[in-house]
């Protein structure tokens, strides 16, 4: 399967603990985007990468969250010190620069306990 | 972005075509219509897109008025398999792929 790729798919845990989320795009795709989903909600921007380089922040994106791509291949997102709010799909995309269409993956679905 | 208006729910019988509106008054000279669906616990999916033409692939059709004020994305043939959540989206195609911002969309369910 070379489509995006996320793991965990899910994941559960108690408010206060930190939990990381990772995104595997589509190969030479250089673009990278994270989206979060709660229930009954389309899709929220978060953040977005050109290669390694961060390009845009959403105001959703809490200081608790980081988002990261190292070497412009894979990407994390961590959410530290979690909250019943921040129980949603988080969804990744990826998309080669220039092309009109992103590449979802299945998502993360986190419940914060 | 501009904003778009769609209904919340539609019924379609399976076999039939299904007409999904999108209202986007607002919408810019250099702006795309956008549609995406998202399919029960997956990831959104590309349909299909267009800036003023009638658009068609081989999974739908985009009929855009002449004042580009509305549009309507047509599955010739729906399946139970169309029933998901479809995203209208108007957006700028400019350097590249930008964010997508998502409304709450039309829920389609097609009906046996």
């Amino acid at each position: 399967d070379t489509g995006v790729s996320q793991d965990p798919r899910h994941k559960i845990t108690k408010r206060g603990q930190n939990v990381t989320f990772r995104c595997d795009p589509i190969s030479e795709h250089n673009r990278l985007y994270w989206y979060r989903q709660t229930l009954g909600q389309g899709p929220e921007f978060l953040t977005y990468f050109q290669n390694e380089a961060q390009l845009e922040k959403s105001r959703l994106l809490s200081d608790r969250f980081s988002a990261e791509r190292p070497k412009g291949s894979f990407s994390t997102l961590e959410i530290q010190r979690t909250e019943q709010g921040d129980s949603a799909m988080y969804l990744c995309a990826s998309s080669f620069k220039g092309s009109y269409e992103q590449y979802f993956g299945p998502g993360t679905r986190l419940t914060v306990t | 972005d501009a904003k778009t208006t769609q209904p919340p729910s539609m019924d379609c019988a399976e076999g039939r075509a299904a007409n999904l509106p999108c209202n986007h008054s607002t919408i810019s000279g250099n702006e795309y219509v956008y549609w995406y669906r998202q399919i029960h616990s997956q990831g959104p999916q590309y349909i299909i897109h267009g800036l003023k033409n009638n658009e068609t692939n081989e999974m739908a059709s985009l009929i855009i008025t002449e004042d580009r004020k509305s549009s309507t994305l047509i599955l010739p043939h729906a399946t139970l398999r169309d029933t998901a959540v479809y995203y209208c989206i108007v957006r700028v195609l400019f350097f590249g792929n930008t964010p997508l911002v998502f409304g709450k969309g039309t829920r389609l369910s097609v009906i046996a």
